[in-house]
């Protein structure tokens, strides 16, 4: 069982170049979401999509937008990278009766 | 902006001894998750605390939601090199987003 798989796992980007960070999940969960790990700030979300065809800004959405593809995939895009998004992306997901989310191994960008 | 507290920000243990780690909020949650992460891994969830005053064992693990549900903390006993890892905690409100807020961080170090 896969659970949540993003990629790609590194990626080195330029300032101005955009990218899509991919993320899928298996375990047939309503609600995904994408959050960013900086040192010392903890995990804060960017992006979240409760159900498919649904998607709401978290507490950083700026430089960032989302698209709710299906009820598996949850893909976050970058259009014009800067260095402050240097960061490591995590990708989520939680079932309906859950509190607990389930990560993905995670993103780490490098934006130069 | 970060909403939850989370002390201390690192530990230097060695192994056999007890951890405590705590988080506070000015905001009422009324949930509480802890979390751990391994290097190059995404967080994992150790325990989670669904009513206000529940104290909550898995193992070594014992965590309690706060009476007044602004706080929570998690104790680990007699540690093992294997508890090495980043802990965080995290609250939800009920709202519609049903995302985690996460605090900054406890960095846990066992010397063997």
């Amino acid at each position: 069982n896969a659970g949540v798989t993003q990629t790609p796992k590194f990626q080195v980007l330029k300032t101005g170049q955009s990218m899509t960070l991919q993320c899928a999940q298996d375990m047939n969960h309503n609600s995904m979401y994408w959050y960013r790990q900086d040192p010392g700030m903890g995990l804060r979300l960017i992006y979240y999509s409760a159900s498919e065809g649904t998607t709401d800004k978290g507490e950083v959405p700026n430089g960032y937008n989302v698209s709710r593809l299906n009820k598996r995939e949850f893909s976050l895009r970058l259009e014009s990278a800067a260095p402050s998004q240097t960061s490591v992306y995590f990708c989520a997901s939680r079932g309906a009766h859950t509190g607990e989310l389930f990560f993905g191994e995670g993103s780490r960008l490098t934006v130069l | 902006g970060q909403q939850l507290n989370q002390s201390p920000q690192s530990m230097f243990i060695q192994e056999g001894e007890d951890v405590s780690m705590n988080c506070t909020s000015s905001s009422i949650f009324n949930t509480w998750l802890w979390y751990k992460q391994d290097p190059g891994e995404g967080p994992v969830l150790l325990i989670a605390l669904y009513k206000a005053g529940e104290l909550t064992s898995n193992g070594r693990l014992t965590a309690q939601f706060g009476i007044t549900r602004k706080d929570s903390f998690l104790n680990i006993s007699a540690s093992i090199p294997s508890d090495v890892g980043i802990y965080f905690c995290a609250g939800q409100r009920d709202t519609g987003r049903r995302a985690l807020t996460f605090g900054s961080g406890t960095r846990l170090q066992v010397q063997p």
